[in-house]
């Protein structure tokens, strides 16, 4: 079985420092993606970084960086200068099947919390 | 400009009542998908659509089912609405299978 695990249910950051969110998974498959979504309180989900598993550089986005380990199946998140406005839940993603089925396996998500 | 228009974002139902949830999409993306999320959890998959082709989660209760009659639109029925089916439902698109997914904001459901 393909799994997501986030082992971190919250976090908290001061304003304008920077966190790390972890994320470990499991897979059998060699070529897949990876993602990192952020839900804010009420609000839509939405892709914050996304990373394909045969590239070694690891992806930035801004003041968001992961940390891709592929033999360790890891993929953490690196929030940069953290600002009020990335208090949300953070799910970390990838599709069961590698690349070619649709599910969207889901960790359980952390909770951040940016303090001013 | 949103991209995945779900309606409404907020619906009451008596329990038993059915309702039905729509989601729209200007994106033309093949797949759509419908999630199941619950106070502080993962969004569940209750199904999803490649072009036509439905694809049922083998844990989604017979009490959901869904409609797709174009690639811009898809709805979630719910036949008989429980106490327990009170969640937020999300849509989501992809431009292909094991892509990455738009999410809509959301409708969430309350059941009296």
């Amino acid at each position: 079985a393909q799994t997501v695990t986030q082992s971190q249910p919250e976090m908290s950051v001061q304003e304008a420092e920077t966190v790390t969110l972890s994320c470990t998974y499991d897979t059998s498959e060699n070529n897949y993606y990876l993602f990192w979504y952020k839900q804010p309180p009420s609000r839509q989900m939405i892709l914050v970084i996304r990373q394909e598993a045969y590239k070694q550089q690891n992806a930035t986005e801004n003041r968001f960086s992961v940390n891709f380990q592929k033999a360790a199946k890891s993929f953490s998140l690196k929030i940069s200068d953290s600002q009020l406005g990335d208090t949300a839940m953070y799910f970390c993603a990838f599709p069961a099947g590698g690349t070619s089925y649709g599910k969207l396996t889901f960790g359980q998500g952390t909770i951040l919390t940016v303090h001013p | 400009d949103a991209m995945v228009i779900q309606n409404p974002r907020y619906q009451v139902t008596q329990f038993g009542k059915p309702v039905t949830l729509s989601c729209s999409q200007t994106l033309n993306h093949n797949v759509m998908y419908w999630y199941q999320q619950k106070s502080s959890q993962a969004p569940k998959l209750l199904f999803h659509y490649y072009d036509k082709d439905f694809n049922n989660e083998a844990d989604t209760p017979d009490n959901f089912q869904s409609r797709r009659p174009n690639t811009s639109f898809c709805f979630l029925d719910i036949r008989s609405p429980g106490l327990g089916d009170a969640a937020m439902y999300l849509c989501a698109t992809s431009i292909r299978q094991g892509y990455f997914q738009y999410f809509g904001a959301g409708t969430r459901l309350s059941v009296l």
